[in-house]
């Protein structure tokens, strides 16, 4: 049971642009949604974090829109460049004893130059 | 802050030979870590959550006296793929929590581990 939904897969974006990544979960005990950047080879890094009480969190050129009613968010990233090529992962956290993550299925983003 | 280190970042062993993966905290206590496995292109499947001083508890399908979790102190969890065999070769990552964090007990991720059994 896939517990958050992320699209889209892959996405290509002109440098300048913004690129859109898309969660939507259906358990409504998650209280905290993290993204995370992870490069080829390397571990996942904590890009962003938003909790369902705010719908909108920006750090930099990084903003999470939380739509808590309908039960998505998103990640945005303006200004994309050339360096923001990774995979980005949604995740989101079970409000239990145990805090486990839930991921998505990750978006391989590709700035071009 | 809140770094987290893994050993070693990749290893090739033969098969049917055990292997061992350390993850360490190196500058926060962390009384829960993490393994996950991701397989190429693919997201990360959480294998078990590590409980500093007590038995781990392990996700649904995965065996337990396969991959052995041990979280001896604060700082350190390790996992030990015994009796490894080539579809055990994955990229293994671990996370620890910091509870001294305000932002949720923010999991932080450590390089992973490249497992590549033969």
């Amino acid at each position: 049971q896939q517990q958050v939904k992320q699209s889209p897969q892959s996405l290509i974006v002109q440098k300048g642009g913004i690129s859109i990544i898309n969660c939507a979960y259906e358990n409504t005990a998650f209280d905290y949604f993290p993204w995370y950047q992870q490069f080829p080879g390397k571990g996942p890094a904590l890009l962003i974090a938003i909790r369902p009480d705010v719908s909108e969190k920006k750090e930099g050129r990084f903003t999470i829109s939380f739509n808590k009613s309908a039960k998505q968010f998103s990640l945005h990233i303006m200004d994309s460049q050339p360096g923001d090529s990774a995979t980005y992962f949604c995740a989101a956290r079970s409000s239990g004893s145990a805090r486990q993550l839930t991921f998505g299925s990750g978006t391989q983003l590709t700035v071009l130059p | 802050g809140a770094v987290v280190s893994q050993h070693p970042s990749w290893v090739i062993c033969k098969s049917g030979t055990s292997v061992k993966i350390e993850c360490r905290s190196l500058d926060f206590q962390a009384t829960t870590m993490f393994w996950y496995r991701q397989f190429p292109k693919q997201s990360l499947m959480l294998m078990a959550t590590s409980n500093e001083g007590s038995k781990a508890t392990y996700e649904q399908g995965v065996e337990k006296d396969k991959f052995l979790i041990n979280h001896a102190s604060l700082t350190l969890s390790t996992l030990t793929v015994t009796s490894a065999h080539p579809e055990d070769s994955s990229f293994y990552i671990c996370s620890a929590r910091d509870l001294a964090r305000l932002e949720g007990n923010t999991q932080y991720f450590g390089p992973g581990t490249r497992l590549t059994v033969l």
